[in-house]
């Protein structure tokens, strides 16, 4: 069974540039993730998706990052116009909804430096 | 609101000794309780989990937790340490009241050194 796949590994860029990162769940699972990790921090929770539907966003700067997740399949985070306090490990995961739905799979995330 | 702090940001233990990590939590309700251990530059894969009932959980690779309500702890620990242990261990509660998901709050993380 394949993992969480995420792309790019890592990105660099100048302040107000713009990125997108992508993210394909393991197969059959309807709940997907987003989690920003800073630098020898914890990971927290962006936002997340039961199929194709918005969960919970509240944690997500919504004047400069987005997220979609069209089809209930494949997500992208988008961060508009980059601040170096994004600087930080995006991981995405997933799980099943059911009786193991709080055990997440966590893909191994891309490396964001902005500078 | 909810919480999770893991006091000790780094353990430096020899091979074949004994670990513990330490883990408070701050949370209004029953608490779901986890570990979760990040290797390097890969993603974060889970140890064990703690759902009401026996106090001590098992996970895989010979770790154990042991959650205390009076304590307000869920510490993880382990009889005897493998080099292949280095990695990042992360405590976390799940969010959710209204039942599970995977909305958790995770702990700053302890890196756990392994020296011979």
């Amino acid at each position: 069974e394949a993992g969480v796949t995420q792309s790019p590994r890592y990105a660099v860029l100048q302040e107000g540039q713009a990125v997108s990162f992508w993210c394909d769940p393991i197969s059959g699972h309807d709940t997907l993730y987003w989690y920003q990790q800073p630098r020898d921090q914890g990971p927290q929770l962006l936002v997340y998706f039961r199929d194709e539907a918005v969960i919970d966003n509240s944690q997500l700067p919504s004047d400069r990052f987005s997220a979609v997740r069209p089809k209930g399949t494949n997500s992208t985070l988008k961060i508009q116009s980059a601040k170096q306090g994004d600087t930080a490990t995006y991981l995405c995961a997933s799980s099943q909804t059911g009786a193991s739905a709080e055990t997440l799979y966590f893909g191994s995330g891309t490396r964001l430096t902005v500078l | 609101a909810q919480s999770v702090t893991q006091p000790d940001a780094r353990v430096t233990v020899s091979e074949g000794a004994s670990l513990q990590l330490r883990c408070k939590y701050s949370y209004f309700g029953t608490p779901y309780l986890f570990w979760y251990v990040q290797y390097p530059r890969q993603g974060l894969q889970l140890l064990l989990k703690y759902y009401p009932g026996d106090p001590v959980v098992q996970g895989v690779n010979g770790f154990e937790a042991e959650f205390s309500k009076s304590n307000s702890s869920f510490h993880l620990r382990k009889a005897s340490v493998h080099w292949s242990d280095w990695a990042v261990y992360f405590c976390a509660v799940s969010m959710n009241t209204g039942g599970l998901s995977g909305k958790l709050t995770f702990g700053e993380g302890t890196q756990v050194t392994v020296i011979s």
